[in-house]
């Protein structure tokens, strides 16, 4: 079974801070996803990754960055957290070798900036 | 710009009738179409998918349906079950590549409620 890890379930931080929010999956997946999903909007898409060291915006990645230094490892990086990053952040993985393989999530990382 | 729309936010039905969710996407370059099931404090998890290049799948209790002309997909579920109440998302595939890079754009959800 795939196993995508997100580091932390909460998390509580200031405006202004700098946060980081780990994704680690263990199935050799080549693509990396961050989601963020809010009521009423569904999961929107972030930040991507087809290989290490590559990245591709999504639909809403402002005030985002990722870090992909390792295949199995994906970070989400707020430069400067706001209230308005308070969310669900969903990490997910898929293998592209295999053209119909579906998406993979972790449990989601509850942010909430005060 | 909303590519794919879910236009009912909840839906209850009773327990043993048919459930059945909409979907409606706007890009027809999307060739792949998945539903997933999400449970409170847990990530999605992958239900069903149908190819553009098809008009049904069924798996089981689940049934998608797809008709390209009208831009739509639907998610049957029968009999409906108590454990089938949950949050539903439709995602549509855009592939970037010939190399498996692709891209998921999700619907906004319907959460479904059997009613025992």
């Amino acid at each position: 079974d795939v196993k995508v890890t997100q580091s932390s379930r909460y998390l509580v931080k200031r405006t202004g801070e700098k946060v980081f929010l780990e994704c680690v999956q263990d199935m050799d997946h080549e693509n990396m996803f961050w989601y963020r999903q809010d009521p009423g909007l569904g999961l929107r898409l972030i930040y991507f990754s087809y290989d290490v060291k590559m990245k591709e915006k999504g639909d809403i990645p402002e005030g985002y960055s990722v870090s992909r230094e390792k295949k199995e490892r994906f970070s989400l990086i707020l430069e400067s957290a706001s209230t308005n990053q308070t969310s669900m952040y969903l990490c997910a993985s898929s293998r592209s070798r295999d053209l119909n393989s579906p998406l993979h999530f972790g449990n989601g990382t509850r942010l909430t900036v005060t | 710009d909303q590519q794919v729309k879910q236009n009912s936010p909840s839906l209850s039905v009773q327990e043993g009738r048919i459930s059945i969710l909409n979907c409606d996407y706007t890009n027809s370059m999307f060739d792949y179409f998945l539903w997933y099931k999400k449970y409170p404090a847990e990530g999605p998890t992958f239900l069903i998918s149908i190819s553009s290049i098809k008009d049904k799948n069924e798996d089981g209790r689940f049934t998608v349906f797809l008709n390209k002309s009208a831009k739509h997909l639907s998610l049957h579920i029968v009999p409906s079950q108590p454990g089938d109440s949950a949050v539903y998302f439709c995602a549509a595939r855009l592939r970037l590549s010939n190399f498996g890079n692709e891209k998921l754009t999700f619907g906004t959800g319907t959460r479904l409620t059997i009613i025992p």
